[in-house]
């Protein structure tokens, strides 16, 4: 079975430009969190979906971030005109959503974003 | 703002010992916290997850919970270098489900 996977893996980008990271959760994982580590810094929380639902959308920075889950399958977050702060890395992460039940959730490998 | 707090060490060990790890929380609500490990370069790895107070074992790690102290630690018996990793300590939020992080300790386990 494949994990969660983002792409791309890394991405180099001048101040202003725009960048669209991809993330593709486990197949039938409705919960699916995107998260932010700046170097130094704890992981992040940005937000949560469940399936095309944006349940959570506390932690995203400004908005410049825009994310979307169309089908409830895969999440873009696109950072729109991107700053030097918003370097870091972007983890996406996965998990079933059972109703009062404990479910573990699994991160993918990260998209590295910095900009120049 | 609920917070999980992690000594960033790094925490050193000699091969063979018992390394413990520790992690408290403000949210005394919480229900499901987990351990993961995250090698330099890599994505956090989920080892244990633990809901009940008391010990859960999985080979050679034990995840402790104490929900009254808002405690949680995991010890990793028999260290091996290839433990060298930055430990995460993360919480559920009962109301929002989101995971809430620590900042990681990093441990090094010396041959």
């Amino acid at each position: 079975e494949a994990g969660v996977t983002q792409f791309p893996s890394h991405s180099v980008i001048e101040k202003g430009q725009t960048v669209t990271l991809r993330c593709d959760p486990i197949s039938g994982h409705d919960n699916l969190y995107w998260y932010r580590r700046v170097m130094g810094k704890e992981i992040k929380f940005l937000l949560h979906f469940v399936k095309e639902s944006k349940q959570d959308e506390s932690g995203m920075p400004n908005n410049r971030f825009l994310a979307e889950r169309t089908g409830g399958t895969y999440s873009t977050l696109k950072v729109q005109p991107a700053e030097l702060e918003d370097s870091g890395v972007y983890f996406c992460a996965s998990s079933q959503f059972r109703a009062g039940m404990n479910t573990e959730a699994f991160f993918g490998q990260g998209t590295r974003l910095t900009v120049v | 703002q609920k917070e999980v707090e992690q000594n960033s060490g790094p925490l050193s060990v000699p091969e063979g010992a018992i390394a413990s790890l520790n992690c408290t929380y403000s949210d005394r609500v919480s229900q499901s916290f987990f351990w993961y490990r995250q090698y330099s370069g890599k994505s956090p790895e989920l080892i244990m997850s633990i809901y009940s107070n008391g010990d859960k074992e999985d080979g050679r790690f034990t995840a402790q919970l104490n929900k009254a102290s808002q405690y949680v630690s995991l010890l990793i018996r028999d260290s091996q270098p290839s433990d060298s990793a930055t430990y995460l300590c993360a919480v559920r939020d009962s109301g929002t489900y989101k995971y809430i992080f620590g900042t990681g300790t990093r441990l090094k386990v010396l041959a």
